[in-house]
């Protein structure tokens, strides 16, 4: 799977939007962007995942740029329940094994949001 | 709908003991995966059950040794516990489809102590 780059830690003011980046630049055709959280002694909680086109959910919007190369998880209106460390992980969505493929996380970047 | 639950949430050993901690998968769900994650860093992949068997496995030693049960729960052991497997033990469960697997789903975790 392809390695990431992400900021150590990132602040966002409550109410904006917060906006947190990942580069992976040797990203494969195949290969889909993932995003996780993790607040504070909780399991990770899965957010949203896309190849290509960008991707809206209920939680939050990832923009993948048109090389793949980097993306941008988009929080519109951040709250302090926001505060988390947030994973962007590259890897395949299926397995020729019949099982399935591994998350390997970084070190995430620690987002806080300020009130 | 009950999701991944983990069990216990904490634990002490002394070193040199052995540990069994337990999983439940999220209801659907037929795939359980099991995490480390020291303090301060990323959850570590240690390996993955399907149909009962292990199906990849991380670079964890032959002490790190798991089970799945034909109701998909799935038990993590450790034996000869050192100080070093201190940590928090996540375990994931996700869907094996036959295009695409599902997300994967974190429970709380296990925090083991060793001392």
């Amino acid at each position: 799977d392809a390695k990431t780059t992400q900021p150590t830690s990132m602040d966002c003011a409550e109410g904006r939007a917060a906006n947190l980046p990942c580069n992976h630049s040797t990203i494969s055709g195949n290969e889909y962007v993932y995003w996780y959280r993790q607040i504070h002694s909780q399991g990770p909680q899965y957010i949203i995942h896309g190849l290509k086109n960008n991707e809206t959910n209920e939680m939050a919007s990832l923009i993948i740029t048109e090389d793949r190369k980097s993306s941008t998880l988009i929080l519109p209106h951040a709250t302090l329940r926001d505060t988390a460390v947030y994973y962007c992980i590259v890897r395949l969505r299926t397995s020729s094994s019949g099982s399935a493929r591994q998350l390997t996380f970084g070190s995430g970047t620690q987002l806080t949001v300020l009130p | 709908d009950a999701g991944v639950t983990q069990s216990p949430t904490h634990l002490i050993k002394t070193r040199g003991q052995q540990v069994t901690l337990r999983c439940s998968p999220k209801s659907g769900h037929d795939t359980v995966s099991w995490y480390q994650q020291a303090l301060g860093q990323g959850p570590q992949f240690i390996f993955q059950y399907y149909e009962e068997e292990e199906r990849q496995r991380g670079n964890f030693p032959d002490r790190f040794s798991g089970h799945q049960f034909p109701n998909y729960s799935s038990e993590l052991n450790v034996n000869a516990l050192l100080l070093g497997d201190s940590a928090l033990y996540l375990c994931a469960s996700s869907l094996v489809g036959q295009v695409r697997n599902t997300e994967a789903f974190f429970g709380q975790g296990t925090r083991l102590t060793v001392v």
